[in-house]
């Protein structure tokens, strides 16, 4: 089965410095998806980061990029230049890929504070 | 466009009552997932519904069930509440079947009394 293990239940940063979020899986595909998801008090998750399995490029998206190491099955999340706003629940989530339903299996969450 | 829409937000029931949650999808989109995300934990998968058929199911009892309508929106039923089904209910929606783009509304908040 699938699981996803995020280890660090809280962090905190201070605004502008850089955060590294942590997380690990594990499974037996090779093929599959992981993302990281933001939720803020508002409840809503919204996608941060994609990262498919099968390209080895890190993906990034603005401030945001990833560290994939899929022999170690560990993808964290790196946001530079933190801002107020990216105070929230962070969920890393594993997606398997050519399945026949969608199914995300997400970790614990970390709780990302930022400090002014 | 509207995103996903959740009803009601908040919700309090007894024990042994029966609850159900509503969901609509973002236009166009014909696939619902459920996922139960009790506080401080991930979501968990219940269920996912596609073209009005059952999917695929999580590791959830009977008591969970869950249909989709011709217009592509999705009830979450639940029947003889416990204590512990007290959580977020959320709903993600997605155009296809195996998507990895999968957009969540905001969630019902279910307190059981």
């Amino acid at each position: 089965a699938q699981t996803v293990t995020q280890s660090q239940p809280e962090m905190s940063v201070q605004e502008a410095e850089t955060v590294t979020l942590s997380c690990t899986y594990d499974t037996s595909e090779s093929d599959y998806y992981l993302f990281w998801y933001k939720q803020p008090p508002s409840r809503q998750m919204i996608l941060v980061i994609r990262q498919e399995a099968y390209k080895q490029q890190n993906a990034t998206e603005n401030r945001f990029s990833v560290n994939f190491q899929k022999a170690a099955k560990s993808f964290s999340l790196k946001i530079s230049d933190s801002q107020l706003g990216d105070a929230a629940m962070y969920f890393c989530a594993y997606q398997r890929a050519l399945y026949n339903f969608n199914k995300f299996y997400f970790g614990s969450g970390t709780k990302l504070n930022v400090k002014p | 466009d509207a995103g996903v829409t959740q009803s009601p937000t908040h919700l309090i029931k007894t024990r042994g009552q029966h609850v159900t949650l509503r969901c609509s999808p973002i236009s166009g989109h014909k696939s619902v997932s459920w996922y139960q995300q009790v506080l401080g934990q991930g979501p968990q998968f219940i269920f996912q519904y596609y073209e009005k058929e059952e999917r695929g199911r999580g590791n959830f009892p009977d008591r969970f069930s869950a249909r989709q309508f011709p217009n592509y929106s999705s009830e979450l039923n639940v029947n003889a509440l416990l204590l512990g089904d007290s959580a977020l209910y959320l709903c993600a929606s997605s155009l296809v079947s195996q998507s990895y783009e999968q957009y969540f509304g905001p969630g019902t908040r279910l307190t059981v009394t």
